[in-house]
């Protein structure tokens, strides 16, 4: 599982609220990443980090910002939780292979604005 | 950008064979699987650099036809277990770029 956890795992909040995601890794990859997962679109990028304060956005990163203040943490918030941002939120990590890198995903974290 | 796949569903039956496929309008440096079980996250299945290598993992292989920037991933003499989607993500050469994923393949097999 490459070491990635997520919290919380599961989120009901009400509209308007601030939210933050935590994603943990245990093994200092520089890139991690953040996706969102929703019935018919796949997996869409929010924001990605490339290292310690280094963070760019994906093409879904409206309403979304990031910090990434140690390698290990990675932190996604909603400053504004709104009803579209109901959706599952998996965070991931890159394992440079060389040649190639291999992405690897978190557990997840279900979050439900009502 | 995002890649096509298809079909967008497919049920078979344990012991039957199926393709999915997964192309981009773009040049591409890898193409990535993963299948996704209902609740969980999806799981990395393998990566396909260019040079149209073939891989294989248990009895689920795939091929990447860079100069068609398609790949396709077989499934052969399928399980229940092989039940899920399957999403591809794709790379283009400009190197440490973020994968794009296509919308997914949902594989149902049945006993």
């Amino acid at each position: 599982d490459a070491g990635i956890t997520q919290s919380p795992r599961h989120k009901v909040t009400e509209t308007g609220t601030p939210v933050t995601l935590r994603c943990h890794q245990t093994e200092n990859h520089r890139y991690m990443y953040w996706y969102r997962q929703d019935p018919g679109h796949g997996l869409r990028l929010i924001h990605y980090s490339y290292g310690v304060k280094d963070t760019d956005k994906g093409e879904v990163s409206d309403g979304y910002s990031v910090s990434r203040s140690k390698t290990e943490d990675f932190l996604l918030t909603l400053e504004s939780a709104t009803s579209s941002q109901t959706s599952v939120y998996f965070c991931a990590i890159s394992v440079d292979r060389g040649n190639s890198n291999e992405q690897f995903f978190g557990p997840g974290t279900r979050l439900t604005v009502l | 950008q995002q890649p096509v796949q298809s079909p967008q569903a497919v049920i078979l039956r344990e012991g039957e064979d199926a393709v999915i496929n997964c192309s981009s309008s773009k040049a591409l440096y890898s193409v990535h699987w993963y299948r996704q079980k209902h609740g969980e996250a999806p799981v990395f299945l393998m990566i396909l650099l260019k040079g149209g290598e073939q891989k294989g993992h248990e009895k689920i292989s795939a091929s990447f036809n860079e100069k068609k920037q398609q790949s396709s991933l077989y499934l052969t003499a399928s399980q229940l277990s092989y039940s899920g989607t399957y999403f591809c993500g794709t790379e283009p050469p400009a190197g440490n770029t973020p994968l794009v994923f296509g919308k997914g393949t949902r594989l149902s097999v049945i006993a």
